[in-house]
């Protein structure tokens, strides 16, 4: 069964750098999102993506975040530099229609 | 503005008992998807169900069951016979249709971890 797979698991980087977390949405997928979940807390909507444009984004996705999607199948979530509160699993999802498959996560811990 | 709360934070039971997850919504929207996702230890979220804010027709698959009151806004979802492997967090999430400008953006419940024993 296709799956969303995302890379790394678990990256850690020091407070005030750039990281890019990688996804690769369900191929026949056309939606793309990013959301985020603070340890212990409710999973939080970053942005949407659609033909090659965003769609929507919340409050929390600022200037310091971007997405792109730089092939046919990868879609990237940059963050420019890192702060604490950036700590958190990021979980890509894609969609085709109305039900969102969500990948593993990436677990990022900015120190 | 969308809400969903989800007012237990856990629910302990013994394998084979039944359990109810309650899941109580807010949208301006008229039309809307709610949907349920379980979260297991490990951390990924796996998504269990959807129903359109247009059919209120309740439904059973294997031993998942929902109950949908636009009514009441609520949405909630019952796992039959518990097992083990049940045991993780399940999120209730809502967002709009295609019309609308909440589509595509989930809106999440805070979770309720459900903790089965044998």
């Amino acid at each position: 069964e296709p799956e969303v797979t995302q890379t790394p698991s678990h990256q850690v980087t020091q407070m005030g750098q750039e990281v890019i977390l990688r996804c690769v949405p369900i191929s026949n997928h056309l939606y793309f999102y990013w959301y985020r979940q603070i340890l212990g807390q409710k999973v939080e909507f970053l942005v949407s993506f659609y033909n090659n444009e965003i769609s929507e984004k919340s409050e929390i996705f600022d200037d310091q975040f971007s997405v792109e999607r730089p092939d046919g199948s990868n879609f990237t979530l940059k963050i420019r530099s890192t702060k604490l509160e950036d700590s958190a699993m990021y979980f890509c999802a894609s969609s085709v229609g109305f039900e969102q498959y969500f990948g593993p996560g990436t677990r990022l811990t900015v120190t | 503005a969308q809400k969903v709360t989800q007012a237990q934070t856990e629910i302990s039971v013994v394998e084979k008992e039944d359990v109810t997850l309650d899941c109580v919504y807010e949208t301006r929207d008229t039309t809307y998807y709610l949907f349920w996702y379980k979260q297991p230890p490990s951390g990924e979220l796996v998504f269990l169900i959807r129903r359109n804010s247009f059919d209120e027709q309740n439904e059973i698959s294997g031993r998942y069951s929902w109950n949908f009151q636009k009514s009441t806004s609520s949405f909630n979802f019952t796992i039959t016979a518990s097992q083990v492997v049940d045991s993780a967090v399940y999120f209730c999430a809502l967002s709009g249709t295609l019309t609308t400008d909440s589509w595509g953006k989930l809106q999440f419940g805070a979770g309720t971890q459900v903790v089965v024993t044998p």
